[in-house]
């Protein structure tokens, strides 16, 4: 049962132009999503987290959206720089519970 | 201040020999996770550790697979009698809040 899902496992972006990383989840009783970013041979680290309670929270070039009806957050980064280049994994958790991962997009800016 | 370190980077091993993995979590903080990732897939949870609670062991993928946290602290994910389809990233993570993890580089484990 994968109750966060990333349909899309890669995309490719002119630099300059904006990325958007779509996600999905299944269970509503998640209140806080985060997405992570992870270069070949490292850990994973965190980009930006966003609350049930907002459908907006922006830092720098990095937008998360949170559509609760729909249960569908996206992450738009703009404008997209080669070092952009990574696997992204959303994550979405309840409470104190676990966070629960999505399989990953591989985002590749080209030049 | 240092992160999540992990140890081996990288291991080998023959097909059923036991393998260790070794976490050292960021100083302070109370919880710890284990994940791994196959070629090509997400991150898979596996166990995790909070504070002395015990732990939540339900993403163990079979009974050949354990862990432990000695002393609060540094966690060692134990595989028995490794499998091809062990080989994989395992990747450990620790947090202080529950929200944001911090997660070390992984070890590569492949089983030949």
């Amino acid at each position: 049962d994968q109750q966060v899902k990333q349909n899309s496992p890669s995309l490719s972006v002119q630099e300059g132009r904006i990325s958007i990383l779509n996600c999905d989840y299944t269970n509503s009783m998640f209140d806080y999503f985060l997405w992570y970013k992870k270069y070949p041979a490292e850990g994973p680290t965190f980009l930006i987290s966003i609350s049930s309670i907002k459908d907006k929270n922006e830092d720098g070039r990095f937008t998360v959206f949170l559509n609760k009806s729909a249960k569908h957050l996206s992450l738009h980064i703009v404008p997209s720089q080669p070092g952009d280049s990574a696997v992204y994994f959303c994550a979405a958790k309840r409470g104190a519970q676990k966070l629960v991962f999505g399989q990953g997009t591989r985002l590749t800016i080209n030049p | 201040g240092a992160g999540v370190s992990q140890s081996p980077s990288n291991k080998v091993t023959e097909k059923g020999k036991d393998v260790e993995l070794r976490c050292d979590p960021i100083s302070g903080h109370t919880a710890l996770y284990w994940y791994r990732q196959s070629l090509g897939q997400g991150l898979e949870f596996l166990i995790y550790f909070q504070g002395n609670s015990a732990p939540d062991k339900s993403g163990l993928p079979s009974d050949r697979f354990s862990a432990e946290r000695t002393g609060g602290s540094v966690s060692t994910l134990t595989i028995q009698r490794t499998q091809q389809e062990d080989s994989a990233v395992y990747l450990c993570a620790s947090s202080l809040t529950q929200y944001e993890q911090y997660f070390g580089p992984g070890t590569r484990l492949t089983v030949t």
